[in-house]
C-alpha cells in the first residue's frame, strides 16, 4: 500500500524566512513518481514538480527547491526567502507501478506573514 | 483553451436529493478522475476512468456512481445525498496514465444539509 505523510499540519513564518515542507512516502514499487501541488486560498490545484524514482537529483526553480532522498523515502520542498504569495496549502503526492491511484498527503498549510 | 471544466461550481442540496457533477476536458485525455477534498484529509480518489466506457472504484467510492459515455466527459452522481458527502470535489485528467501531471478542474463545493 502507498502512503504519504506530511507531518507538518501548519507552518507560519515571517516574510523572507526560508521554510522547508517535509514529505515522507511509503511504497513497494520500484518505479514511482512524486509530485508537489500548491493550493492557494482561491482553491485551485497548481502543479509544482514531478520526480521519478530513478532521478535523485535535487531541483531548483527560482526560490523553490526540492530534495529527493530515496534512502530516507523523503521528498522535501524548500522555499527560500518566502513571500506572502507563497501562503497556500501544499500537497505531496505519490503514484507508482500499475496502481491507478495518486496518493496525496494531508497537506501542509503555509502562512507567510508580512 | 479551457482544460478541465467542472459544472457546477457551487451547490447546496438537501439530504436525500440527487445530483450529477459534470467534468469536461478538451485535451483528448484518456484518463479521468474524481476526488473529494475534506479538511485535514488531502484529496481522496472516488472513482476513475481509463477510457471511454470504462470506470473503476477508487479509495472512497461508496455513495457515488460515475459514467464515461463520451471520452471528454466524466460524470459523478450522488443518488441520495448525505451530509457526509459535503465536500469539495475535484475532477482531473491525464493523457495516458497516473504517472503524468494531473490537470485539475477548479472544483465544485457541495454542501448537503
Amino acid at each position: 500500500a502507498q502512503k504519504v505523510t506530511q507531518a507538518q499540519t501548519e507552518i507560519s513564518v515571517v516574510e523572507k524566512e526560508d521554510v522547508t515542507l517535509d514529505c515522507v512516502y511509503e511504497t513497494r514499487d520500484t518505479t514511482y513518481y512524486l509530485f508537489w501541488y500548491k493550493q492557494p486560498p482561491s482553491g485551485e490545484l497548481v502543479f509544482l514538480i514531478r520526480r521519478n524514482s530513478f532521478d535523485e537529483q535535487n531541483e531548483i526553480s527560482g526560490r523553490y527547491s526540492w530534495n529527493f532522498q530515496k534512502s530516507t523515502s523523503s521528498f522535501n520542498f524548500t522555499i527560500t526567502a518566502s513571500q506572502v504569495v507563497d501562503s497556500a496549502v501544499y500537497f505531496c503526492a505519490l503514484s507508482g507501478g500499475s496502481n491507478y491511484k495518486l496518493t496525496f498527503g494531508k497537506g501542509t498549510l503555509l502562512t507567510v506573514n508580512p | 483553451n479551457a482544460g478541465v471544466t467542472q459544472t457546477p461550481k457551487f451547490r447546496v442540496l438537501k439530504t436525500g436529493q440527487s445530483m450529477t457533477l459534470l467534468c469536461a476536458q478538451d485535451m483528448n485525455h484518456e484518463y479521468m478522475y474524481w476526488y473529494r477534498q475534506d479538511p485535514g484529509m488531502g484529496l481522496r480518489l472516488i472513482h476513475y476512468s481509463v477510457g471511454e466506457g470504462t470506470t473503476a472504484k477508487g479509495e472512497v467510492p461508496d455513495g457515488y456512481n460515475v459514467s464515461r459515455l463520451k471520452k471528454q466527459n466524466f460524470l459523478l452522481g450522488l443518488e441520495s445525498a448525505a451530509p457526509s458527502q459535503t465536500s469539495v470535489y475535484f475532477c482531473a485528467s491525464t493523457r495516458q496514465g497516473i504517472w503524468e501531471v494531473q490537470h485539475f478542474g477548479d472544483g465544485t463545493r457541495l454542501s448537503i444539509l
